[in-house]
């Protein structure tokens, strides 16, 4: 079974900087890798899928990169609406989450 | 849109069986080649993918869930639905139901989720 481990687990930032998570798969996953958004009390929402691609009506200020075991999440300028736990997934595996928070 | 509701039972003793259902509106839930999963996340930790099902009644399960997880699907109500046999307080979590979205099991993405509906087990 795949493995993802997500860095840092903490990213603790202020509004208008750039953000850049870490997602990395045990085992090559090709570019199956998707990324998505949880603020607290809500659903995780898609960000990314096939590791580059945005789903529907997520701003341009995020995107997806890399293939085979390293994947990048950016946020290009944190907007006050971006501080939440992020997280990456392959296949029926979560990572264990990155928590954006305001510095 | 499609939308998904979770509903069932917010408590549950240990040893029964959780049931719950997801409830799919704004489409049919047999339309398009979609799979519709369950994913749960306890309080405070990560996300857990716990099984799918194709209209048809293809099932996928986590391998650690398999032997207590059965996913089935009603398609003349909109509705897929899932129970979890042998509970005990580790499987007391937020429960999500998601349609699946990608055309292969490489390709297992979900969106949108419902809102979840939390599940506690105990006596």
């Amino acid at each position: 079974e795949i493995v993802l481990t997500q860095s840092p687990a903490t990213l603790s930032l202020s509004p208008g900087e750039r953000a850049t998570l870490s997602c990395r798969a045990s085992q090559s996953v090709s570019s199956y890798l998707a990324w998505y958004q949880q603020k607290p009390g809500q659903a995780p929402r898609l960000l990314i899928y096939d590791a580059s691609n945005r789903a529907t009506g997520i701003p341009a200020r995020f995107s997806g990169s890399g293939s085979g075991t390293d994947f990048t999440l950016t946020i290009s300028s944190l907007e006050p609406e971006d501080f939440a736990v992020y997280y990456c997934q392959q296949r029926s595996t979560f990572g264990p989450g990155t928590k954006v928070d305001i510095k | 849109q499609v939308q998904l509701q979770e509903s069932g039972p917010g408590l549950v003793k240990p040893s029964q069986t959780l049931s719950l259902t997801c409830t799919v509106s704004g489409g049919s839930i047999s339309s398009g080649s979609y799979y519709w999963s369950w994913i749960r996340q306890p309080a405070g930790k990560g996300l857990e993918w716990i099984g799918r099902i194709y209209t048809s009644g293809s099932t996928n399960y986590n391998p650690s869930l398999k032997s207590r997880v059965t996913i089935s699907v009603d398609t003349s109500k909109n509705q897929f639905s899932l129970k979890l046999s042998s509970v005990t307080a580790a499987d007391t979590a937020v429960y999500y139901c998601a349609r699946v979205i990608g055309s292969s099991w490489y390709s297992n993405w979900f969106d949108p989720w419902g809102q979840g509906t939390l599940v506690t087990v105990s006596s």
